[in-house]
């Protein structure tokens, strides 16, 4: 693989139900993020991890939780999927480097019924 | 609070010349995005800048002006496959990434 991937591509999830996003990257990269984007928003941060081990809230953290293990994966988890958590969801990585551009992944579309 | 602007949708003629623009009042700057990102698909990066003046970069050039709070993403002879949204974000004094909502262009025969 080169690059970031995330799974599953789409998930329809039934409110109330425990879900994990997958992220995984190749690049090494040291900063790993999750952003949720829904129509007419902006790129909102989820959570996100500056190294292996640390974690940190960002902007829309309530009913999410994240987990750094290694440096290659990053998983977002809902405990307890509610309707407002449909949305187009994007991890994204970068080098912590002096421009510090981060990288997306494809994204995964879930809706929550 | 922390804010960027952009035009929600901007139409032009294949082969002409197009300014997106982007103005933004955040707590602090270390910075200035722009990605593009068609649709369905994942933002990709476009351009940086952190100084005031001009970055080119083949048909797309961006500019910046820090005491004016603006940007603006030029793209030249517009192509079909320039059809997308194009994303503005600013980093703030505590290095988080804050985006505008998009600009969604959409390019003409």
């Amino acid at each position: 693989i080169a690059g970031i991937t995330q799974a599953p591509t789409s998930q329809i999830l039934a409110a109330g139900r425990r879900m994990t996003l997958r992220c995984t990257q190749d690049m090494r990269h040291n900063a790993m993020y999750w952003y949720r984007q829904d129509l007419g928003l902006g790129l909102r941060l989820i959570h996100y991890s500056n190294t292996a081990g640390t974690t940190g809230k960002g902007e829309v953290p309530d009913g999410y939780s994240v987990s750094r293990a290694n440096t290659d994966d990053f998983p977002l988890t809902l405990a307890s999927a509610v309707p407002s958590q449909t949305s187009v969801y994007f991890c994204a990585s970068s080098e912590a480097d002096s421009t510090d551009t981060q990288y997306f992944g494809p994204g995964t579309r879930l809706t929550v019924l | 609070g922390q804010n960027i602007d952009q035009p929600t949708e901007m139409t032009a003629t294949e082969g002409a010349i197009v300014q997106i623009n982007c103005t933004y009042q955040t707590s602090g700057f270390n910075g200035l995005f722009w990605y593009q990102q068609h649709a369905g698909e994942a933002p990709t990066f476009l351009s940086y800048n952190v100084l005031d003046g001009l970055e080119e970069k083949g048909r797309f050039s961006s500019f910046l002006s820090r005491s004016k709070g603006y940007s603006y993403l030029l793209l030249k002879e517009l192509q079909m496959k320039d059809s997308a949204s194009y994303l503005c974000a600013v980093r703030d004094r505590d290095y988080q990434l804050i985006w505008g909502a998009g600009t969604k262009l959409i390019i003409k025969p």
